[in-house]
């Protein structure tokens, strides 16, 4: 799967959005971007994922630029509840079918802030 | 519908020690996962299984062994329990291999 960047933390206050950033220049055209978060002591929660357009669920929008080397995380109102690290990761389902499940780097800290 | 189920949620285990780290899905799902977290970083997967009698090993493999006899079930075995297998384990399954990975909340494991 190709790499992806993130900032390592972000902070943001309560009731208001956040824009979670991720690039990845690398990608390739079979690439799906997924998204998932893992709060305190936690495993991780499935977020949203996409290919090329931008997608909407009841937790959270993603925005994925044309040439897709980039993709943001919209969360339009945050709450504490959503304080957790947030990875942004490719999954190339054609390519083996997706088998080997995900890679993940270290993802971006989310602070809540009251 | 319980989804992913780990026991025991911690152990400490002295070095040499061997031990099986249960998991159980009640989703009917096909694919099933092993990861590790250490301190700090992202989740490195073990090994991993597309259904009942299939595994295949992860990134980090070494140390550790599986089985899946059932859909159900997929149970990693640590048989010579060293302090660099301190970790937190999450076990995860998916209906196909496209579809999002549904994790437990983990084991925590200190090996000392």
């Amino acid at each position: 799967d190709a790499k992806t960047t993130q900032p390592n933390s972000m902070e943001s206050n309560e009731e208001e959005p956040v824009h979670l950033p991720c690039n990845h220049s690398t990608i390739s055209g079979t690439d799906y971007i997924h998204w998932y978060r893992q709060l305190p002591s936690q495993g991780p929660e499935y977020v949203i994922h996409g290919l090329t357009s931008n997608v909407n669920n009841r937790m959270a929008s993603l925005a994925i630029a044309e040439d897709r080397k980039s993709s943001t995380l919209i969360l339009h109102r945050a709450t504490l509840r959503d304080a957790a690290v947030y990875y942004c990761i490719l999954r190339d389902v054609e390519s083996g079918g997706g088998a080997d499940g995900l890679t993940f780097g270290k993802g971006t800290h989310l602070i809540i802030q009251p | 519908n319980a989804g992913v189920t780990q026991t025991p949620k911690f152990r400490i285990l002295k070095i040499g020690q061997s031990m099986t780290l249960q998991c159980a899905q009640d989703m009917n799902h096909n694919y099933m996962y092993w990861y590790r977290q250490d301190p700090g970083m992202g989740l490195k997967l073990i090994y991993y299984s597309v259904g009942a009698g299939i595994t295949d090993k992860g990134e980090v493999p070494n140390g550790y062994n599986v089985s899946r006899s059932t859909t159900e079930d997929f149970p990693l075995r640590l048989e010579l329990a060293a302090p660099s297998q301190t970790s937190v384990y999450f076990c995860a399954s998916s209906y196909y291999g496209g579809s999002p990975l549904h994790f437990g909340n983990g084991t925590r494991l200190t090996v000392t």
